[in-house]
């Protein structure tokens, strides 16, 4: 089956600094991606919808300078957390399908910034 | 706006059966997925249903009725490690994924 990875699965850094989390598709073509945002005990939460070749769209109240989205081939998507602050601590996840599919995920990555 | 609604959380016993409702309100309807989630893990598919009626998979089964805006899971002969957060969510006319905050199932022995 489709196959959807995300690196790294953990990563904790320093306030101020940046981090940048990697979402590959890795047995199909995905023009689009989306990212997600979970706190604690609380549902997904989508931030932006990443499209091969043009600019993300960002959902209502996620800053678009803060979270730069890259998604130069129809295999790897890019999230950077820019200037992160302890608030941006949370579980981010990838996902993508092929048209009329399910989503299939990225393994998810824990951003814990101290 | 779009809504979907589940329970917060739900207690059953192992062994037992168990049902997790889902009511949607969305701009469009192409599918209604069921998606199981352990603490600090990416969700995981469990069931899709785009048509009225009972899809059936092992010990878990999804209904769909898209007069009502209602879809349940129903997982049979529970285990312990089916504790967990389950997610239902459907995807609106421009395909993009509505999510439900999920239900919290506890299986107690």
């Amino acid at each position: 089956g489709a196959v959807v990875s995300q690196h790294p699965s953990r990563v904790i850094c320093k306030s101020g600094t940046s981090v940048k989390i990697e979402c590959r598709s890795l047995d199909f073509q995905a023009t689009t991606m989306f990212w997600y945002r979970q706190f604690p005990k609380q549902s997904l939460m989508l931030m932006a919808t990443s499209n091969e070749g043009s600019k993300a769209t960002y959902e209502q109240g996620v800053e678009k300078d803060k979270f730069l989205i890259n998604h130069a081939s129809l295999t790897l998507s890019t999230l950077t957390v820019t200037s992160a602050h302890p608030e941006d601590s949370s579980f981010y996840i990838c996902s993508s399908s092929r048209s009329n599919t399910e989503a299939f995920f990225g393994q998810g990555t824990r951003l814990t910034v101290v | 706006g779009q809504n979907i609604d589940q329970p917060t959380e739900m207690t059953a016993t192992e062994g037992a059966i168990v049902q997790i409702n889902c009511t949607y309100q969305t701009s469009g309807f192409n599918g209604l997925f069921w998606y199981q989630q352990h603490a600090g893990e990416a969700p995981t598919f469990l069931s899709y249903n785009v048509l009225d009626g009972l899809e059936e998979k092992g010990r878990f089964s999804s209904f769909l009725s898209r007069s009502k805006g209602y879809s349940y899971l129903l997982l049979k002969e529970l285990q312990m490690k089916d504790s967990a957060s389950y997610l239902c969510a459907v995807k609106d006319s421009n395909y993009q994924l509505i999510w439900g905050a999920g239900t919290k199932l506890i299986i107690k022995p």
